[in-house]
């Protein structure tokens, strides 16, 4: 099973553009990359998915380079209420689905 | 669309006694997953049903957790007895079949505390 490696934390301020980088070296040919975002209090709540090149939805975008080795979650113009903790999983559907959450990426976004 | 149920919200125990929490996924998804979140980490997969049927529970700690997942919708998880260490955040998520790279919606969590 891919493991990841995020940052432990990051700082940002309103209106910027936040980049968060994993790493995961040992991901499989049949893994997705997948983010997800936890406030406290809160369950993850799903951001982005993708498999290879760039993927961009409503909230975010996610860039995987050619070796699928790393990738990066790009939140553009970040606001207060985007401080949360960030997670960056890597794992494959079917019957065996499994997704292993690593320690994440806690961004403090402030005034 | 109604998310993940589940309850209750939080619990306080003593050690040594046994709890059970509740969840009700969403309608129509087929895969239902446990996991254990202690403060400061990531959520840890604890089991995973594919209906009624479990697929993974290598890191359920068998002698005190159990979990069942009846007519393949919802699910109970058991504690007995429960430890200091059992003290965290449990997870309900589910999502909607095998497919490759699928979402899971996860419920609010309930909040354990052994004293």
């Amino acid at each position: 099973l891919a493991k990841t490696t995020q940052p432990i934390s990051m700082d940002s301020y309103e209106g910027q553009e936040v980049n968060i980088t994993c790493s995961h070296n040992n991901i499989a040919t049949n893994d997705y990359i997948t983010w997800y975002q936890q406030f406290p209090s809160q369950g993850p709540r799903f951001i982005i998915q993708g498999y290879k090149t760039k993927v961009t939805n409503e909230v975010a975008s996610l860039f995987i380079p050619a070796d699928r080795k790393s990738s990066t979650l790009s939140l553009p113009r970040v606001s207060l209420s985007d401080t949360a903790v960030y997670y960056c999983l890597v794992g494959s559907g079917g019957a065996t689905n499994k997704l292993i959450f690593g320690t994440g990426t806690l961004l403090a976004v402030q005034p | 669309e109604a998310g993940v149920a589940q309850s209750p919200r939080y619990k306080i125990i003593e050690k040594r006694q046994s709890v059970a929490f509740w969840c009700n996924p969403i309608s129509g998804h087929a895969t239902l997953y446990w996991y254990q979140q202690i403060l400061g980490q990531g959520p840890k997969l604890l089991i995973q049903f594919q209906n009624n049927g479990v697929v993974d529970d290598s890191q359920l700690p068998k002698d005190r957790f159990s979990a069942e997942r009846l007519k393949g919708v919802d699910s109970t998880l058991k504690i007995q007895p429960a430890k200091l260490e059992d003290s965290a955040v449990y997870l309900c998520a589910s999502s909607a079949s095998g497919i490759l790279g699928n979402e899971q919606f996860f419920g609010p969590g309930t909040r354990l505390t052994v004293l």
